[in-house]
């Protein structure tokens, strides 16, 4: 089945640094890769997502890159601010079917 | 309309009790999903509908779980002679598709005390 491994569990930046979280997948039938964030307190929202046509998407400060054949897909945040502290979770779409697997979440500290 | 909705919100229930779970989706979602988060942990998948029928029941971590969902609308996750392990918030999400590709709508959750 589906496993999805999520690096690091946590990152301290800066306010105006970057922040960068990848994720590895295992199953090469994979074709939807969204990611949530979850504020402290809160539920998850889907925040970007990518899908196994295209290598990048981008939406302002957050962008998602694809790497289809390492099997790996990576969340940019740039000129963070303290608003983008949360847990960050990716996922994968298993196979072809319709539930998506997890990562164990990243939790990002934006320093102002 | 109304977002995702869960009750009990909390739930202290004593070791070896039966608990049941309540989860309302969006009106029209046709996907529903439970998953299990416990304290800093990530978000671990229980279980899947899509409509009534639930074509992924891998993560239900034992036999002693298990959830039904009725009319393609409310879903209860039941566990049985509840253990301290158990102890978690659960999360229901419903989406409108059933490839998986549209947004999850994901519930404030129940927070499940076992003492």
């Amino acid at each position: 089945g589906e496993n999805v491994e999520q690096h690091p569990s946590t990152l301290s930046v800066q306010e105006g640094d970057s922040a960068v979280i990848k994720c590895t997948y295992s199953d090469s039938a994979s074709n939807y890769f969204p990611w949530y964030k979850q504020e402290l307190g809160k539920r998850p929202q889907l925040i970007i997502d990518i899908r196994s046509n295209v290598g990048e998407k981008k939406d302002q400060r957050i962008a998602v890159t694809l790497n289809k054949t390492a099997k790996h897909f990576s969340l940019h945040i740039t000129e963070t601010q303290p608003e983008d502290s949360a847990v960050y979770f990716c996922a994968a779409l298993k196979g072809s079917q319709g539930n998506l697997i997890f990562g164990k979440g990243t939790k990002l500290s934006v320093k102002p | 309309g109304a977002g995702v909705s869960q009750s009990p919100s909390n739930k202290v229930t004593e070791k070896g009790k039966d608990v049941e779970l309540r989860c309302d989706p969006i009106s029209g979602h046709t996907a529903l999903y439970w998953y299990r988060q416990s304290l800093g942990q990530g978000l671990e998948f229980l279980i899947y509908f899509q409509g009534n029928s639930a074509p992924d029941k891998s993560g239900l971590p034992s036999d002693r779980f298990s959830a039904e969902r009725t009319g393609g609308s409310v879903s209860t996750l039941t566990i049985q002679r509840t253990q301290q392990e158990d102890s978690a918030v659960y999360l229901c999400a419903s989406s409108l598709g059933g490839q998986g590709t549209s947004p999850l709508h994901f519930g404030n959750g129940t927070r499940l005390t076992v003492t």
